[in-house]
């Protein structure tokens, strides 16, 4: 199946710094990128949605300067946390999807750590 | 909004059948789907159903559907230590955006 690697797979960084995790499909080309977090033992929550070449549309409650997506190529989309703070810690996953098939495929996630 | 449900834990023994529920409230639904999540890693896609079948069967599980009551059930057959992990349904409709039921966590006894 198609494979979407996102990097890095950890990072802890200090409270007031910007953290920027990529997503790329790696043997196909992704229209769309979904953006979720996912808080300790809990479900995922959709943060975004973003689409090639345009602006990323956001959930409500989630803050778009905070969370600052750019999906500037067919196979990556990043996503950075900005000033960011022991609360943006979580579990982020990326998935992207052609639009053509039935499926949205994930990344194995990031996991953020802001001391 | 919509909302997905489903039951937060379910314990088995080995070679026992396990049947993990869900009920979602968004008529558009077209996909429905279940994802394994193992600890620390991220999601797996299981398998999915068309919203307008009312089952699939792909080796060792079977999804039901019941539209009418938008109820969705997994059902994993000869349950195995290694099936232990948390179980997401999710609903989607054409825009692949997904909405997550809160996981069932697995647990299966030898």
């Amino acid at each position: 199946g198609a494979v979407v690697s996102q990097h890095p797979s950890w990072v802890i960084c200090k409270s007031g710094t910007s953290v920027k995790i990529e997503c790329r499909s790696l043997d196909f080309q992704a229209t769309t990128m979904f953006w979720y977090r996912q808080f300790p033992k809990q479900s995922l929550m959709l943060m975004a949605t973003s689409n090639e070449g345009s602006k990323a549309t956001y959930e409500q409650g989630v803050e778009k300067d905070k969370f600052l997506i750019n999906h500037a190529s067919l196979t990556l989309s990043t996503l950075t946390v900005t000033s960011a703070h022991p609360e943006d810690s979580s579990f982020y996953i990326c998935s992207a999807t052609t639009g053509g098939n039935t499926e949205a495929f994930f990344g194995q996630g990031t996991r953020l750590t802001v001391v | 909004g919509e909302d997905v449900e489903q039951s937060l834990f379910l314990s088995v023994r080995e070679g026992d059948s396990s049947v993990i529920n869900c009920t979602y409230t968004d008529s558009s639904s077209t996909y429905l789907y279940w994802y394994k999540q193992e600890p620390g890693a991220g999601l797996q896609l299981l398998t999915y159903i068309f919203s307008n079948m009312d089952m699939k069967q792909d080796q060792r599980l079977t999804v039901l559907l019941n539209k009418k009551d938008k109820h969705l059930s997994l059902r994993i057959a000869d349950t195995q230590t290694g099936d232990s992990a948390i179980y997401f349904c999710a609903s989607g409709d054409s825009s692949y955006k997904l909405i997550f039921g809160s996981g069932t966590r697995l647990l299966v006894r030898p």
